[in-house]
């Protein structure tokens, strides 16, 4: 499969959690992008990386958030301490630097209780 | 700021027949791009269709094609022969053509296609 895979598919844990969430990229893309989708929302946009650098994060990623993407290969996002706000579809990306089209993947949904 | 906006939350068209959706937006920026993208139940979203701000020209794409107003701000999905497998959220998006090429998006609007 060449299309970009996150793990896992479905999360719940409790408030005050940590979780990991991992995002595969199309293997020739070196931009990777998370995305944050609440109910009734569109994306939006979370950071993003081009090899390992992370370029850009958004004023949504709070100090509880992180995320690295050792080697320019795959991602991670964590989120420490897990509130119910952070429940969401978190969503990966991925594109070639110049690439007009970036191909998602079908997402994590953290449900926090 | 970019913004982008879709005003109408759903809507529904009978199979066969052919269903506009809007969206409107706002930059100040003169180079960037606009998409619909189209979010399947439980399926990753995909591309449905883009325009670059520089040509006059509306992209086509197969049944869909856009009406891009550039002095408006104006984006409008033009589904054409609506198919029951065009049920979907769709969204708007605008990105820049720098560097950092992430998407804004729009809330979305489900489209429910009747049979």
């Amino acid at each position: 499969d060449t299309g970009v895979s996150q793990n896992p598919r479905h999360k719940i844990t409790k408030r005050g959690q940590n979780v990991t969430f991992r995002c595969d990229p199309i293997s020739e893309h070196n931009r990777l992008y998370w995305y944050r989708q609440t109910l009734g929302q569109g994306p939006e946009f979370l950071t993003y990386f081009q090899n390992e650098a992370q370029l850009e994060k958004s004023r949504l990623l709070s100090d509880r958030f992180s995320a690295e993407r050792p080697k320019g290969s795959f991602s991670t996002l964590e989120i420490q301490r897990t509130e119910q706000g952070d429940s969401a579809m978190y969503l990966c990306a991925s594109s070639f630097v110049g690439g007009t089209e970036a191909f998602f993947g079908q997402g994590t949904r953290l449900t926090v209780v | 700021a970019q913004t982008v906006t879709q005003s109408q939350p759903e809507m529904s068209v009978q199979e066969a027949e052919t269903v506009t959706l809007s969206c409107t937006y706002d930059t100040s920026e003169s180079n960037y791009y606009l998409f619909w993208y189209k979010q399947p139940p439980s399926r990753q979203m995909i591309l449905v269709i883009r325009q670059e701000a520089y040509k006059q020209q509306n992209a086509t794409e197969n049944r869909f094609s856009v009406n891009f107003q550039k002095a408006a701000k104006s984006f409008s999905l033009k589904i054409s022969d609506s198919q029951l497998g065009d049920t979907a959220m769709y969204f708007c998006a605008w990105s820049y053509t720098g560097a950092n090429s992430k998407l804004t998006f729009g809330k979305g609007i489900t489209l429910s296609v009747r049979p």
